[in-house]
């Protein structure tokens, strides 16, 4: 009954390949997140969807592009990845946009060669 | 000046004894702020949540806020071995949607 769920955990891939990170909560929650975690464990947002509406999108390559399908779900595309992209990726999810807590999913582990 | 500073290097406690670590902000109309713990190799996982000036307690852990002194700390008592982890600070900022995390604490728990 995993709250936050990505997929997939590990992610080992080339420079310049194009990857999908997939995220599914099943909170009931309408706001939904992507946040990087670099190696030395800062957590930084990327992007942020409520009810399928990109309300926060902070200064992060276009190579990045999100998508919402439904509130229950968002995905992050990468494209021409680069060695820097190497880090932990991680989803959230919160009911509303403001004071709410946020829920992390396990996060995926993005390692470039 | 970073929106959320948590300054302190890692923390060793003996089991037992009382953890002690502090965050500081920088918006002063924010209005949300959390603790979350974790743990090497994991996810963020919530632990305290604190929206008004005072203590909240729950169970080993109190946070406590000081919107004046744009400072919140994070106690925790008798500390256990299973509490040795990353914890990390963070601040909802007023009108935005955007929640700012501190770089985050070590502590370590001696048995």
């Amino acid at each position: 009954d995993t709250a936050v769920s990505q997929t997939p955990k590990y992610l080992v891939t080339q420079m310049g390949n194009d990857k999908s990170i997939k995220c599914e909560q099943n909170l009931g929650h309408d706001t939904m997140y992507w946040y990087k975690q670099d190696s030395k464990k800062f957590l930084k947002i990327m992007f942020s969807y409520n009810n399928k509406e990109l309300i926060i999108n902070e200064t992060v390559p276009n190579r990045f592009s999100p998508k919402s399908p439904d509130k229950a779900h968002l995905n992050l595309h990468i494209n021409s990845l680069e060695l820097g992209d190497s880090a932990v990726y991680f989803c959230a999810s919160s009911q509303g946009t403001s004071n709410q807590p946020q829920h992390f999913g396990d996060g995926t582990r993005l390692s470039i060669l | 000046q970073k929106e959320v500073e948590q300054n302190s290097g890692p923390l060793s406690v003996p089991e037992g004894a009382i953890a002690s670590l502090n965050c500081t902000y920088s918006d002063r109309g924010s209005q949300s702020f959390f603790w979350y713990r974790q743990y090497s190799g994991k996810s963020p996982e919530l632990i305290m949540s604190i929206y008004s000036n005072g203590d909240k307690e729950d169970g080993r852990f109190t946070a406590q806020l000081n919107k004046a002194s744009q400072y919140v700390s994070l106690l925790i008592r008798d500390s256990q071995p299973s509490d040795s982890a990353t914890y990390l600070c963070a601040v909802n900022g007023a009108g935005n949607n955007r929640l700012a995390f501190g770089k985050g604490n070590q502590v370590v728990v001696i048995p």
